[in-house]
């Protein structure tokens, strides 16, 4: 595809179910960044991957995220036992480098996750 | 303090003005600026990045960057409707590992 893909699109989960979070990449980039972004404010970061290693897992609020990307090549952040203040716009972005500061990053339309 | 801040806004121009967007880090050992745009619903868009003191220009878009006082803007000349959208400023700090601190985003309306 010619960019950042993630599904679902949207995802209502009621409160302490679990969730998967789907990102593909575009092909052959090597960086893939997680975001958390919650209404009116600016995206946060998550997570980052190189290829398959996870490079920084700091940004993740608790253990109850996790993120994964086995192959390089697809992602999947999945959240146990979801609170309501998971409820956020979800953000997948990858990039053609590795690690560095003038790599541009390209977003996914994003997952808007409602947990009730 | 927060590591990147916006007034959120919203800033209203009318249509053909000068729009004008700042931006201010705390981090003052950053190297990579960038601004983004986001509509409504949408994921962000990258419009311009900076990474030298001065200014750059593409199109109507002007970015500019002054380390000292840790200040980034945006101008947008000739301002149009289209352009009414959140501006999100964002960061890669000294750590240079790539990721991106933002702000919490300007709302920019342009009135016909």
């Amino acid at each position: 595809g010619a960019g950042v893909s993630q599904s679902p699109r949207y995802k209502v989960a009621k409160r302490g179910q679990d969730v998967a979070l789907r990102c593909d990449p575009i092909s052959g980039h090597v960086s893939l960044f997680w975001y958390q972004q919650a209404l009116g404010q600016g995206p946060e970061f998550l997570t980052y991957f190189q290829n398959e290693a996870q490079l920084d897992k700091s940004g993740l609020p608790s253990d109850r995220f996790f993120a994964e990307r086995p192959e390089g090549s697809v992602s999947t952040l999945k959240i146990q036992r979801t609170q309501q203040e998971d409820s956020a716009v979800y953000l997948c972005a990858s990039g053609l480098g590795p690690l560095g500061g003038r790599e541009t990053q390209y977003f996914g339309p994003g997952t808007r996750l409602l947990v009730l | 303090q927060k590591e990147v801040e916006q007034n959120s806004g919203p800033l209203s121009v009318p249509e053909g003005a000068i729009a004008s967007l700042n931006c201010t880090y705390s981090d003052r050992g950053s190297q990579s600026f960038f601004w983004y745009r986001q509509y409504s619903g949408k994921s962000p868009e990258l419009i311009m990045s900076i990474y030298s003191n001065g200014d750059k220009e593409d199109g109507r878009f002007t970015a500019q960057l002054n380390k000292a006082s840790q200040y980034v803007s945006l101008l947008i000349r000739d301002s149009q409707p289209s352009d009414s959208a959140t501006y999100l400023c964002a960061v890669v700090g000294s750590s240079n590992t790539g990721k991106l601190i933002f702000g919490q985003g300007t709302t920019l309306q342009v009135k016909p």
